[in-house]
C-alpha cells in the first residue's frame, strides 16, 4: 500500500517549457487535490477533483490544467512554465470532498523554472 | 481576517515540556479540523483530527476545539526533539481543506 505517489520528485524547466506532474493513489479515494507550497504562503489549492470525471478550480488555478484520468490518477499540467511557478507541488487524496475529509499527501515535486 | 490564522513562530520549547500550538478561524460553518505535521523538505502528515467541542487525546497529542470561540489547539506532552517541525492547522470548506501557514516548533534538548 503505497498511499499517494508523485512523479517526478524534482524537475528543472526553462521558461515556456511544458510538463505534466503525475499523481496516483491506491486508497480507493474519491477526491484528489493539487496544492502548491511557497515560503510564507502556506499550502494553496490549485485544482481539485471531487470524484472521477469532475475537476474544479481552486484558489490559484491560472497557468495550470488538470486531468482526472481515472479514479486512481490525477495529473497537473503546466502548458508554458513561468518562474512564478517555481514551487513545491503536493498531490493529496481523501475519501470524499465534504464531511470529515482527512487528506493524505504525496511526497511532493520540487519544480524550478529558470 | 484570514480564514485560518496561526502564529508562525518559531516556538521554542524545552525537551520534556508541553508544547501548545494555537489556531483561530473565521468560518463558523467549519465542521472538521485537522493538525498536520510537516518536517523540513517533507510532505504534510496528518496527526490529529477533531470534529466536536472538547478534547481528543492520542498518545502524547491532545487536540482541543472550541467552536464558540473559533479556536483549535494542539498540545504535545513530553516534547521530544523529533517533534521539531512545522504544524499546520486545517479545516474543511466547500472545496476541501483550507490551511493555516503553520507554526514552526523547535524542541530544545
Amino acid at each position: 500500500n503505497a498511499g499517494v505517489t508523485q512523479t517526478p520528485k524534482f524537475q528543472v524547466l526553462k521558461t515556456g517549457q511544458s510538463m505534466t506532474l503525475q499523481c496516483a493513489q491506491d486508497m480507493n479515494h474519491n477526491s484528489m487535490y493539487w496544492y502548491r507550497q511557497d515560503p510564507g504562503m502556506g499550502l494553496r489549492l490549485i485544482y481539485y477533483s471531487a470524484s472521477e470525471g469532475t475537476t474544479d478550480k481552486g484558489e490559484v488555478p491560472n497557468g495550470y490544467n488538470v486531468s482526472r484520468l481515472n479514479k486512481r490518477e490525477f495529473s497537473l499540467r503546466l502548458e508554458s512554465a513561468a518562474p512564478s511557478q517555481t514551487s513545491v507541488y503536493f498531490c493529496a487524496s481523501s475519501d470524499s470532498l465534504a464531511g470529515y475529509n482527512e487528506q493524505f499527501f504525496g511526497p511532493g515535486t520540487r519544480l524550478t523554472v529558470l | 481576517q484570514k480564514e485560518v490564522e496561526q502564529n508562525s513562530g518559531p516556538l521554542s520549547v524545552p525537551e520534556g515540556a508541553i508544547a501548545s500550538l494555537n489556531c483561530t478561524y473565521s468560518d463558523r460553518g467549519s465542521q472538521s479540523f485537522f493538525w498536520y505535521r510537516q518536517y523540513s523538505g517533507k510532505s504534510p502528515e496528518l496527526i490529529m483530527s477533531i470534529y466536536s467541542n472538547g478534547d481528543k487525546e492520542d498518545g502524547r497529542f491532545t487536540a482541543q476545539l472550541n467552536k464558540a470561540s473559533q479556536y483549535v489547539s494542539l498540545l504535545i506532552r513530553d516534547s521530544q526533539p523529533s517533534d521539531s517541525a512545522t504544524y499546520l492547522c486545517a479545516l474543511t470548506r466547500a472545496d476541501g481543506l483550507t490551511f493555516g501557514k503553520g507554526t514552526h516548533l523547535i524542541i530544545q534538548p
